[in-house]
C-alpha cells in the first residue's frame, strides 16, 4: 500500500530559528501533496497544496513566506517554518495523492514545539 | 467550493453499543466520500470510503451510508470496541481523493 514517511516527528527549536520537516512518498509517485496544521482536539487545517515542479497553492491567511514549501521531486515535499515564534508550536501533517490508487495517504505528523 | 459540516463534535458510547457520526455536503457534482480515523498522536488512515453510485457500503463492523437526494452521509460502527475510541473525519470531494473538503472531525470516546 501507499506509505508516506514524515521527518521528523518531533522538533524543539529557539524563537527565530527556521525548521524544516520532510514528507515522502516511499511506494508511489505523489504528483501533490498536501501540508495540514492540526491544533490539540481540533480539525485538520488545509495550509497548502503542493504540486510537484511548480509553486505552492496556499489557503486563505496562510503566509507563503512565512510557510515555505518545496515539491522537488515526486517523491518529496518539504515545508520550512522560517524565523518560528512560539504561536508556530503545532501538529503538522502531510499527505500525499496516488493518482494510481485515488487515495490520500497521511504522513505521520511532526509536532513542533518553539521556546 | 465544497462544504463539508460533520456532527457531533464529541460522542461517548458504552462499548458493544453502536456509534453513528453524520456529515453534510454542500456541493451536488461530490462523488466522492472517504472516512479517516486518527488515533491519538498518529496519522489519519483511510478507514472506508463510498463513491456516489452506491448507497451502502460495509467492511465488518464499519458501514457508511450515502444519501445524494440529501447530500449527506454517514459512519456507523457496531459493536464498538475500547480501540475504535478516535476522532474520525469525514471527507467529500468531486474530483477524488487529491481534492478533499474534510469535516471537522468527531472525538468518539468508547467507555469499556
Amino acid at each position: 500500500g501507499a506509505v508516506v514517511s514524515q521527518h521528523p516527528s518531533r522538533v524543539i527549536c529557539k524563537s527565530g530559528t527556521s525548521v524544516k520537516i520532510e514528507c515522502r512518498s516511499l511506494d508511489f509517485q505523489a504528483t501533490t501533496m498536501f501540508w495540514y496544521r492540526q491544533f490539540p482536539k481540533q480539525s485538520l487545517m488545509l495550509m497548502a497544496t503542493s504540486n510537484e515542479g511548480s509553486k505552492a497553492t496556499y489557503e486563505q491567511g496562510v503566509e507563503k513566506d512565512k510557510f515555505l514549501i518545496n515539491h522537488a521531486s515526486l517523491t518529496l515535499s518539504t515545508l520550512t517554518v522560517t524565523s518560528a515564534h512560539p504561536e508556530d508550536s503545532s501538529f503538522y501533517i502531510c499527505s500525499a495523492y496516488s493518482s494510481g490508487a485515488n487515495v490520500l495517504t497521511f504522513g505521520a505528523g511532526s509536532r513542533l514545539t518553539v521556546l | 467550493g465544497e462544504n463539508v459540516e460533520q456532527h457531533p463534535s464529541t460522542l461517548s458510547v458504552q462499548e458493544g453499543d453502536s456509534a453513528v457520526i453524520k456529515c453534510t455536503y454542500s456541493d451536488s457534482a461530490s462523488n466522492y466520500f472517504p472516512w479517516y480515523k486518527q488515533e491519538l498522536g498518529k496519522r489519519p488512515q483511510l478507514i472506508i470510503d463510498i463513491r456516489s453510485n452506491v448507497g451502502e457500503k460495509k467492511d465488518q463492523r464499519i458501514a457508511v451510508t450515502l444519501n445524494k437526494t440529501a447530500k449527506h452521509f454517514s459512519l456507523h460502527i457496531t459493536e464498538t470496541q475500547p480501540e475504535d475510541s478516535a476522532v474520525y473525519f469525514c471527507a467529500a470531494s468531486r474530483t477524488g481523493a487529491n481534492n478533499l473538503f474534510f469535516g471537522t472531525g468527531t472525538r468518539l470516546t468508547v467507555i469499556p
